[in-house]
């Protein structure tokens, strides 16, 4: 079945640092891929998202690439502030009516300032 | 923007008792909703997903006589957990569905079973 797989957290960074957290998946058909964020005590949001292979997606400065050849999603940010502390969830969806998602397993950043 | 709700958001009940949680999008029609459950420190574990007008579909392991779901409009989704237990504590997050455009979650609900 289809699966995401995140790299493992905690990742402690400092103000201003780059940010890569990577994210492969499996799927048999072409998904939409997602990144959400879930700060501490609330739901989910929306992060960015690909629907297609080669699309780029990005918000607040984060992004991330669609590569089909590496099934990779992951996620960068040029310069992490405390404010972006928080989970974050790569996830894949088949688009196969009814928008069934696939959630990896999360990733927690702490960044100090 | 689209907007889903949850209510309540935080709840506390007594073991053996049922515990109702409600999930409205506010500013949408949702055809499909779902809802997940997530342990501390883990991921989002999809429970069921629920279509308006019929019964839900249940993942693998999730128990329907325990988990009830139902999805009487197109803005409204109801889970209760029945006889609820210790185990039963998590958090509980429900998502719905706009057509053509993607799933929107709610904040969430704290369940805890004492």
């Amino acid at each position: 079945g289809d699966s995401v797989t995140q790299m493992e957290g905690p990742v402690t960074l400092s103000e201003e640092a780059f940010l890569t957290i990577n994210c492969t998946y499996t799927a048999t058909g072409y998904p939409s891929l997602f990144w959400y964020v879930q700060y501490p005590g609330e739901g989910l949001q929306l992060l960015l998202k690909a629907t297609k292979a080669d699309d780029k997606g990005s918000n607040k400065g984060f992004e991330a690439t669609y590569r089909k050849e590496t099934t990779s999603f992951h996620l960068e940010k040029g310069s992490v502030q405390v404010s972006d502390s928080a989970v974050y969830f790569c996830a894949l969806s088949e688009n196969t009516g009814g928008f069934k998602t696939i959630f990896g397993a999360g990733t927690r950043l702490f960044v100090k300032a | 923007g689209a907007v889903v709700s949850q209510h309540p958001s935080w709840v506390i009940c007594k073991s053996g008792t049922s515990v109702k949680i409600e999930c409205r999008s506010l500013d949408f029609q949702a055809t499909t909703m779902f809802w997940y459950r997530q342990f501390p420190k883990q991921s989002l574990m999809l429970m069921a997903t629920s279509n308006e007008g019929s019964k839900a579909t249940y993942e693998q392991g999730v128990e329907k006589d325990k988990f009830l779901i139902n999805h009487a409009s197109l803005t409204l989704s109801t889970l209760t957990v029945t006889s609820a237990h210790p185990e039963d504590s998590s958090f509980y997050i429900c998502s719905a569905y706009r057509q053509g455009d993607e799933q929107y979650f709610g904040p969430g609900t704290r369940l805890t079973v004492t």
